[in-house]
């Protein structure tokens, strides 16, 4: 079946400026996370989604970011007024809550570059 | 300190090699640990899953988890070019709760 999908899979945005990044889940995945993966670094965890409602946004860096996920599927994670220091891999998971493990899994990941 | 630390690399291994990957991490709370196989420009793929303390072996792969030591082990046997890739050892607290990741390790295989 289809994994998780994300769009685009490179974004290039001027300092200062807004982006919108997507996520796909795998189909009835309930629980959705997102993450950025600096370079040379591990995924660090931004927030989680059980169906609609942010479960977790701990991670979240500051007031510029925030993601939704309206009807508890496709979720989008938006940056406003961007900063060269948010250029990052943006990694989104999905995972089967109820399932005997709770895998979570990866998608492809957006590629921002702020210049 | 990171609350999951990972051996610094990159390692590379000549074919045939049994690989020894690390982590040790700091949080008492973590009941779950995984280890996750990440390829250049693509997203993490989970390798194996252990559930508390105890061995888990998959193939030429063998997971250990150590509670009593916060340490956290991936064993690579007879290891081939295809292993070749970035290795992340990974934590949570609860079943749907968030992953903490260590850095990473880049594995290098030689045939």
């Amino acid at each position: 079946g289809a994994g998780v999908s994300q769009t685009p899979s490179n974004k290039v945005t001027e300092k200062g400026k807004y982006v919108e990044l997507r996520c796909d889940p795998i189909s009835g995945h309930t629980a959705l996370y997102w993450y950025r993966q600096s370079l040379g670094q591990g995924p660090e965890f931004l927030i989680y989604f059980q169906g609609t409602g942010a479960a977790d946004d701990s991670g979240l860096p500051n007031d510029r970011f925030f993601a939704v996920r309206p009807e508890g599927s496709v979720s989008t994670l938006k940056i406003q007024r961007t900063e060269r220091g948010d250029s990052a891999v943006y990694l989104c998971a999905s995972s089967q809550a109820g399932g005997s493990s709770y895998e979570q899994y990866f998608g492809p990941g957006t590629r921002l570059t702020v210049t | 300190q990171k609350e999951v630390e990972q051996d610094p690399g990159p390692l590379s291994v000549p074919e045939g090699a049994i690989v020894s990957l690390n982590c040790t991490y700091s949080n008492s709370a973590f009941q779950y640990f995984m280890w996750y196989r990440q390829y250049s420009r693509k997203g993490p793929e989970l390798l194996m899953y252990t559930y508390s303390s105890g061995n888990k072996e998959d193939g030429r792969f063998t997971a250990q988890v150590d509670k009593s030591s916060k340490y956290i082990s991936l064993f690579i046997r007879d290891s081939q070019p295809s292993d070749s890739a970035t290795y992340l050892c990974a934590t949570r607290t609860g079943a749907n709760s968030k992953l903490t990741f260590g850095k990473g390790i880049t594995l290098s295989v030689r045939p």
